[in-house]
């Protein structure tokens, strides 16, 4: 069965631009979850969805962060005048429900030139 | 808030021996899931194994087993018959039974030597 889907797999664009990362997660999964990876470190914590609401947005460091997930699917984190300090692995995982382990995505590479 | 701490940023082994990578956490709460993360060059991060805080029991999968000691929130990987494909940054990864996030250490660099 196909897992965590990521689009695009690396993305460059320039300093006050707008870019958005898409996730697909594992069908059935209704829990779904971004992270954010700098270089030489641990994933840390964006946001989690519980179907189509995010049940903790807690974890997004500013108002340029925003996601959604609108049919409880497929969901897009939206990063709007993308400073230097952005570029990252953004990475994405879903389970089954928030009690099960969560399957990873490969990621998506930001550079912020 | 939660923390977790991997000391050793690098670690080698020799083909086919056993290698140990520490972790320990900070918590409050008494019920909570530990994991181990497996993340190759590709990115992806990969599930190696799960411990539920409230089991005594070690949990084990195939040559990777944990030593989890609650009292000293210590919760450490035992990679055995080393393998070329074990290559890869570790993370420890800690979540509340209540919660949803992911609290994840630096990460431990392994090396496998042919």
């Amino acid at each position: 069965g196909a897992g965590v889907s990521q689009t695009p797999s690396n993305k460059v664009t320039e300093k006050g631009k707008y870019v958005e990362l898409r996730c697909d997660p594992i069908s059935g999964h209704t829990a779904l979850y971004w992270y954010r990876q700098s270089l030489g470190q641990g994933p840390e914590f964006l946001i989690y969805f519980q179907g189509t609401g995010a049940a903790d947005d807690s974890g997004l460091p500013n108002d340029r962060f925003f996601a959604v997930r609108p049919e409880g699917s497929v969901s897009t984190l939206k990063i709007q005048r993308t400073e230097r300090g952005d570029s990252a692995v953004y990475l994405c995982a879903s389970s089954p429900d928030r009690n099960q382990p969560q399957h990873f995505g490969d990621g998506t590479r930001l550079s912020i030139l | 808030a939660q923390t977790v701490t991997q000391s050793q940023p690098e670690m080698s082994v020799q083909e086919a021996e056993t290698v140990t990578l520490s972790c320990t956490y900070d918590t409050s709460e008494s019920d909570y899931y530990l994991f181990w993360y497996k993340q190759p060059p590709s990115r992806q991060m990969i599930l190696v194994i799960r411990q539920e805080a409230y089991k005594q029991q070690n949990a084990t999968e195939n040559r990777f087993s944990v030593n989890f000691q609650k009292a000293a929130k210590s919760f450490s990987l035992k990679i055995s018959d080393s393998q070329l494909g074990d290559a890869a940054m570790y993370f420890c990864a800690y979540q509340e039974t209540s919660g949803s996030r992911l609290t994840f250490g630096e990460g431990t660099q392994l090396t496998v030597n042919p």
